[in-house]
């Protein structure tokens, strides 16, 4: 079972919203990571946790704020985001460090 | 200079086609090389890692070429399922994968 799972599908906020992404994995990963995906371009790293704890943050606005609350679990907090910020948000997980990534299928976010 | 760079095509090819996409990468401390495509509004899929020896599955073939820092794959006997984004990613380490900005496959009937 390779599978991320992820929610909200859809999420549209206001800029003095406050929303949480949600993004689970069963399959005993050890590292989990947030990617932000405009549209026609790539995956941009934001953010990874290996072992629960944070070990990579791509210098992301403090606007967006992650969290582990265990190994299966991983969240991101939004607050006072920007129009700018709408885009698909991909949860992923690996087993170990270099090994591949899952993805899950994303929450797809629109600030108003 | 990109890290991770494609031809973003598109290709357009009829089914059946043999076509061949083109990846090269930057960091030669790089260690681990995969495919993924992705399909539009989707998630990116995992279609396969590759390997200094090559490696096949089914009717896609990818090989490594560390020496000139390129990364290919071959997709034989196109199906109109194929028609995709192909990203060409590599890991640098600490659990970082650099994207490609990916290659489009249109394959028509």
């Amino acid at each position: 079972d390779t599978e991320v799972t992820q929610t909200p599908k859809h999420l549209v906020m206001g800029m003095t919203n406050k929303k949480s992404l949600k993004c689970e994995q069963h399959m005993g990963h050890r590292a989990m990571y947030w990617y932000k995906q405009k549209a026609k371009k790539p995956p941009e790293l934001m953010f990874v946790y290996s072992y629960e704890k944070l070990s990579i943050n791509e210098s992301v606005p403090s606007r967006f704020s992650p969290e582990c609350p265990n190994s299966s679990l991983l969240n991101l907090h939004l607050h006072a985001l920007q129009p700018e910020d709408s885009a698909l948000y991909l949860c992923a997980s690996s087993r170990a460090d270099g090994e591949a990534q899952y993805f899950g299928p994303g929450t797809r976010l629109t600030v108003t | 200079r990109k890290e991770v760079e494609q031809d973003p095509g598109p290709f357009n090819v009829p089914e059946g086609a043999t076509v061949a996409f083109n990846c090269t990468y930057s960091n030669s401390a790089s260690q681990s090389f995969f495919w993924y495509r992705q399909d539009c509004r989707k998630e990116p899929k995992l279609l396969m890692s590759v390997y200094s020896s090559g490696n096949e599955d089914g009717r896609f073939t990818a090989q490594l070429n560390r020496a000139s820092q390129y990364i290919s794959l071959l997709i034989r006997d196109s199906k109109l399922s194929d028609s995709a984004t192909y990203l060409c990613v590599v890991g640098d380490s600490s659990y970082k994968l650099i994207f490609g900005s990916g290659t489009r496959l249109l394959v028509r009937p």
